[in-house]
């Protein structure tokens, strides 16, 4: 079964709004870390906001938050006031104890911001 | 402070050959984890060094190892290389274990003829 689950293969957003990525996991442990990745055509991933799951507020850095609902397993990555810059691919990714520092991730959501 | 740096950035092997691929991780940080990343498969998990020590293995067979150095930076191997090798390999750093985020390099793009 996968464990990290991203639906949207690809989706268009117009530049200033915002987009909402969707991730829905599967872990049977009570703690655990979710992660996002940027992952511009360049290659390299590029971290953009973690939550762990006994944090009680939703993790926020800059234009992107976390949509983290525990009881449904989903952990949405919201990017507010879309650039140019923005269009990449993003990973959900998931760290589960008892696997050192092994990530999980979903397969990916590329995004094209239109001018 | 300098990221993570991967050498070389791209290289073109036959197949058969074999390839070692170096990771410098950020200043003080002493885990290293490397990554393959194929269209297909996606991102997976290859090891993780802690410590000059291995500590966590994906699911690739014994043609890929690594190994940690003393001031943390990695190689990895990979053995009579394949064309389903050919890849974007990541390295990733961090402090020390499962609660710190990991920071990625630019990647070593292999491909194999």
């Amino acid at each position: 079964a996968q464990k990290i689950t991203q639906t949207q293969p690809g989706m268009f957003v117009q530049e200033k709004e915002a987009v909402t990525l969707d991730c829905t996991y599967d872990t049977s442990d009570p703690s655990y870390g979710l992660f996002w990745y940027k992952q511009p055509s360049s290659g390299e991933m590029i971290f953009l906001i973690y939550q762990g799951s006994y944090d009680q507020q939703n993790a926020t850095e800059g234009r992107y938050s976390l949509n983290f609902q525990k009881a449904r397993k989903s952990a949405n990555l919201v990017i507010s006031a879309s650039q140019l810059g923005d269009s990449a691919m993003y990973f959900c990714a998931m760290r589960e104890p008892g696997a050192g520092n092994k990530l999980t991730f979903g397969g990916g959501t590329r995004v094209l911001v239109k001018p | 402070k300098a990221g993570v740096t991967q050498t070389p950035r791209y290289l073109i092997k036959t197949r058969g050959q074999q390839v070692t691929l170096s990771c410098s991780p950020i200043s003080g940080h002493r885990s290293v984890s490397w990554y393959q990343q194929t269209p297909g498969q996606g991102l997976q998990f290859l090891f993780e060094y802690f410590s000059e020590t291995q500590r966590n293995k994906g699911n690739f067979p014994g043609r890929f190892s690594g190994r940690q150095f003393s001031n943390s930076r990695s190689e990895m191997n990979v053995s009579t290389l394949e064309l389903g090798d050919s890849a974007l390999y990541l390295c990733a750093s961090s402090l020390t274990t499962y609660r710190d985020t990991q920071y990625f390099g630019p990647g070593t793009r292999l491909t194999v003829l």
